[in-house]
């Protein structure tokens, strides 16, 4: 089956700090990956799109310039949490589809824990 | 806007017993419901998906049911065992490959 990876699995940084997530299809190309938050006891909140080679577009609410989402290559895409805050921390996870039949089947990386203190 | 309502957020059975988690979804576009398993702390496993051709899935122990007309899809697992105690996720796809998933339903299944 597709694999996706998430580098690093947890982060503990200082308010104020950025930090880089990376999400990766190990073996198979995706032009698109999603990313999404989940806090303690909560569903998946969908957070943008990471399209190759353009812009992401994120869903309403979510500030662009505060999560910046770059997907240079069809293996990897990368959330920078910028000036985090306590209130950032949360669980990271990323998703890329791949294509079966008529749909697009979801895999998802392993997640990243972020901690702001 | 989308959203999906999933039900019950909790349910405990016996093992042996079924259990049963029910969704709800309102972009009649939807074409795809996927449900996922998410143990604590971990990514969530797709177990079981239906498209919107199909009235019915069924793998070993797990189905899921569509009703397009009202908009309701449902997991049933049978036999149940305590490994099957996690959180699901209900989720139906809202265009653009995109997801939106259901508040999850926790299980618990007693030995």
């Amino acid at each position: 089956g597709a694999v996706v990876s998430q580098h690093p699995s947890w982060v503990i940084c200082k308010s104020g700090t950025s930090v880089k997530i990376e999400c990766r299809s190990l073996d198979f190309q995706a032009t698109t990956m999603f990313w999404y938050r989940q806090f303690p006891k909560q569903s998946l909140m969908l957070m943008a799109t990471s399209n190759e080679g353009s812009k992401a577009t994120y869903e309403q609410g979510v500030e662009k310039d505060k999560f910046l989402i770059n997907h240079a290559s069809l293996t990897l895409s990368t959330l920078t949490v910028t000036s985090a805050h306590p209130e950032d921390s949360s669980f990271y996870i990323c998703s890329a589809p791949v294509r079966t039949t008529s749909t697009d089947t979801q895999y998802f990386g392993p997640g990243t824990r972020l901690t702001v203190l | 806007g989308e959203n999906v309502e999933q039900h019950p957020s909790t349910l405990s059975v016996q093992e042996g017993d079924s259990a049963v988690i029910k969704c709800t979804y309102s972009d009649s576009a939807s074409n795809y419901f996927p449900w996922y398993k998410q143990e604590l702390g971990k990514r969530p496993q797709l177990i079981i998906d239906i498209r919107s051709n199909v009235g019915e899935k069924k793998d070993q122990r797990i189905a899921v049911t569509l009703n397009k007309t009202a908009k309701h899809f449902s997991l049933h697992i049978t036999e149940t065992q305590p490994e099957d105690s996690a959180v699901y996720f209900c989720a139906a796809s809202i265009g653009g490959g995109k997801l939106i998933f259901g508040q999850g339903t926790t299980l618990q299944v007693k030995p």
